[in-house]
């Protein structure tokens, strides 16, 4: 149980074009969910935060306009990094949790992102 | 602020025996809880454990075991019979009820390498 498919798993785009990450739960309604940037060698970098129906909730130095983050569901959040340039190239990963604060977040296997 | 510091930037192990990672943890709540996630080469974080502020007793999950000891604020994860599927990065998380056990905060990992 507790599956996270986060697709498309890798993208290779030129400079100045959107791109959207979809990460859906599977097998479970996700209260909250959460996008997270990694860069290589290098630990996690939450992003932002989003429950179901209410604006995401951006980490601190993080551009809203620039990562737009859409929870529609329970099940489906999605990422889009708009006008994409090559420093956005990066490993993105999403995370879902159910309530309950014993509750591990469960990953997608990430999207590697590379701006041309 | 909470901080999740890990000090080893990477661990040796043979094959069949036990290794310890270290990570100890910084945060004035008194109620949070502790996470390992192990991601290997191709990216997913896998859950391993959790051991919550107010558990008595150490968590056990198969071969992984969490070393809390709460006074020195400290969680390490303890591997037995490694076996070379466990080369990977393996990352010490905290969540605190300040956040309302929402946000994840990642320490910078330990990449452990199994030998035959």
């Amino acid at each position: 149980g507790a599956v996270v498919s986060q697709h498309p798993s890798r993208v290779i785009c030129k400079s100045g074009t959107s791109v959207k990450i979809e990460c859906r739960s599977l097998d479970f309604q996700a209260t909250t969910m959460f996008w997270y940037r990694q860069f290589p060698k290098k630990s996690l970098m939450l992003m932002a935060t989003s429950n179901e129906g209410s604006k995401a909730t951006y980490e601190q130095g993080v551009e809203k306009d620039k990562f737009l983050i859409n929870h529609a569901s329970l099940t489906l959040s999605t990422l889009t990094v708009t006008s994409a340039h090559p420093e956005d190239s990066s490993f993105y990963i999403c995370s879902a949790m159910t309530g309950g604060s014993n509750q591990p977040q469960h990953f997608g296997d990430g999207t590697r992102l590379s701006i041309l | 602020a909470q901080k999740i510091t890990q000090t080893q930037p990477g661990m040796f192990v043979q094959e069949k025996e036990a290794v310890t990672l270290d990570c100890t943890y910084d945060t004035s709540d008194q109620s949070y809880g502790l996470f390992w996630y192990k991601q290997p080469s191709s990216g997913e974080m896998i859950f391993l454990i959790y051991q919550g502020s107010y558990d008595e007793q150490n968590a056990t999950e198969g071969r992984y075991s969490l070393n809390f000891q709460k006074a020195r604020k400290s969680a390490n994860l303890v591997i037995s019979a490694s076996q070379l599927g466990d080369s990977a990065m393996y990352f010490c998380a905290m969540r605190v009820s300040s956040t309302g056990f929402q946000k994840l905060v990642f320490g910078t990992g330990t990449r452990l390498l199994v030998s035959p």
